[in-house]
């Protein structure tokens, strides 16, 4: 069964860093593109970033220069370095991996539980 | 950038209903569409991909059609366990960008 669990979510003040990590299990985790997907409250559902097997990473413009992901595939783990912190970053953010590596049909087919991320003074 | 729109923005109806969602894109983008359920508290569930395909272990009642610019999911007869917010997503090929439909929440009328 394919497992993804979050962490390092917290309460840090705007302008600060946070670093989030997902676990995976039940896949041969290197063989797989994996993503940051956020959801802040009230909102809807929004693609943060995307690392290929053999990372490439992709950024959405409104976290572009700031957030930076990356994988451990010795460890089965994906991660996502936050920096520059700021309010509207408030959200839960899920760990989910793409289904297959075509950008052209690029879907989630596994999503963690989430973490929640709070930026406030 | 392609946008995509949904509508209804709420759809209020009882159990054994049938549910219509539409999801339109600002230009086409062929049969590249997912279709994913979120329940609060809960991770999304990818219940349809390349707009027709359902995803591992989804029930029958859900349905995926259109292509190029319009798309439709279909639920059948609403489950209890079905009231929920659905997205619709596509990918934007320059710059690499994944976007999702602001969703629409079905709930029980």
């Amino acid at each position: 069964e394919v497992q993804l669990v979050e962490s390092g979510g917290g309460l840090v003040k705007p302008g600060g860093s946070l670093r989030l990590s997902c676990a995976a299990s039940g896949f041969t985790f290197s063989k797989y593109s994996m993503n940051w997907v956020r959801q802040a409250p009230g909102k809807g559902l929004e693609w943060v970033s995307s690392i290929s097997f053999s990372s490439d990473r992709y950024y959405a413009d409104s976290v572009k220069g700031r957030f930076t992901i990356s994988r451990d595939n010795a460890e089965n783990s994906l991660f996502l370095q936050m920096n520059s912190l700021r309010a509207e970053d408030t959200a839960v953010y899920y760990c989910a991996r793409a289904r297959i590596a075509d950008w052209d049909r690029y879907y989630f087919d596994s999503w963690g539980q989430g973490t929640l991320v709070t930026v406030s003074s | 950038e392609i946008v995509l729109t949904q509508s209804p923005a709420t759809l209020s109806l009882s159990p054994g209903e049938r549910a219509t969602l539409s999801c339109r894109a600002s230009q086409s983008i062929g049969s590249y569409l997912a279709w994913y359920q979120h329940k609060p508290g809960q991770a999304p569930r990818l219940l349809i991909y390349d707009a027709s395909n359902r995803a591992t272990a989804i029930p029958a009642r859900f349905s995926g059609s259109g292509s190029g610019t319009d798309f439709t999911l279909t639920i059948s007869s609403l489950e209890p366990e079905d009231f929920a917010v659905y997205y619709c997503q596509q990918r934007s090929r320059w710059p690499p960008s994944l976007t999702f439909g602001p969703g629409t929440k079905v709930d029980i009328k």
